[in-house]
């Protein structure tokens, strides 16, 4: 079945644990991408990558960091993650990064920063 | 700049029909996509308009008009299941999101 996994579905950390969360694709696509949703916000890009070895920042990279050394996969890394990144994290991917193409999302990571 | 505007909520009928508006103003313009996106879950595509006119597609359409920076999805017959959140989303590059319109199907 083509997907998006995402690991952990929930997570509840402390202030200044490093934390990764995982995303992996099935379907070869070439464009990954992290997104944020906040109440009122809607969802903000974090981080981009448009295929192995490049990745962009997005709207709100501060604070985070990713890494694309395989195609399928897509990690998301909080160094020191902050209260104020507590927030539903998506991971999403697409084939080529097209701006006409459908995105296909990962269940979602909620994530509590005590 | 980049903007996307649509109702934050809205609230029908079973078996009614609803219509969910959505205005934009963005630059590099290219097609607007519906998604839905149940409570705690993941969005899912619904539809992408990059001409003019409706698209139907079972019980949604999807309209666009680009003179006028205006789209609107329409649900028929509404059942207790498509209470969920439709995010209308700009087909910029970056994708530009709108913050979505929470709907409640009440009986």
């Amino acid at each position: 079945e083509a997907q998006v996994t995402q690991n952990p579905r929930y997570l509840i950390t402390v202030t200044g644990k490093k934390l990764t969360v995982t995303c992996s694709q099935n379907m070869n696509h070439e464009y990954m991408s992290w997104y944020r949703q906040d109440p009122g916000l809607g969802l903000r890009q974090i981080y981009y990558s448009m295929n192995v070895e490049v990745t962009d920042k997005g709207d709100v990279p501060e604070g985070y960091k990713v890494s694309r050394k395989e195609k399928r996969n897509f990690p998301l890394i909080l160094e020191s993650p902050s209260p104020n990144q507590t927030s539903l994290y998506f991971c999403a991917s697409s084939l080529t990064g097209f701006s006409n193409e459908k995105l296909f999302f990962g269940s979602g990571t909620q994530l509590s920063v005590l | 700049g980049q903007n996307i505007d649509q109702p934050t909520e809205m609230t029908a009928t079973e078996g009614a029909i609803v219509q969910i508006n959505c205005t934009y103003q963005t630059s590099g313009f290219n097609g607007l996509f519906w998604y839905q996106q149940h409570a705690g879950e993941a969005p899912t595509f619904l539809s992408y308009n990059v001409l003019d006119g409706l698209e139907e597609k079972g019980r949604f359409s999807s309209f666009l008009s680009r003179s006028k920076g205006y789209s609107y999805l329409l649900l028929k017959e509404l059942q207790m299941k498509d209470s969920a959140s439709y995010l209308c989303v700009s087909g910029n590059t970056p994708l530009v999101f709108g913050k979505g319109t929470r709907l409640s199907v009440i009986a």
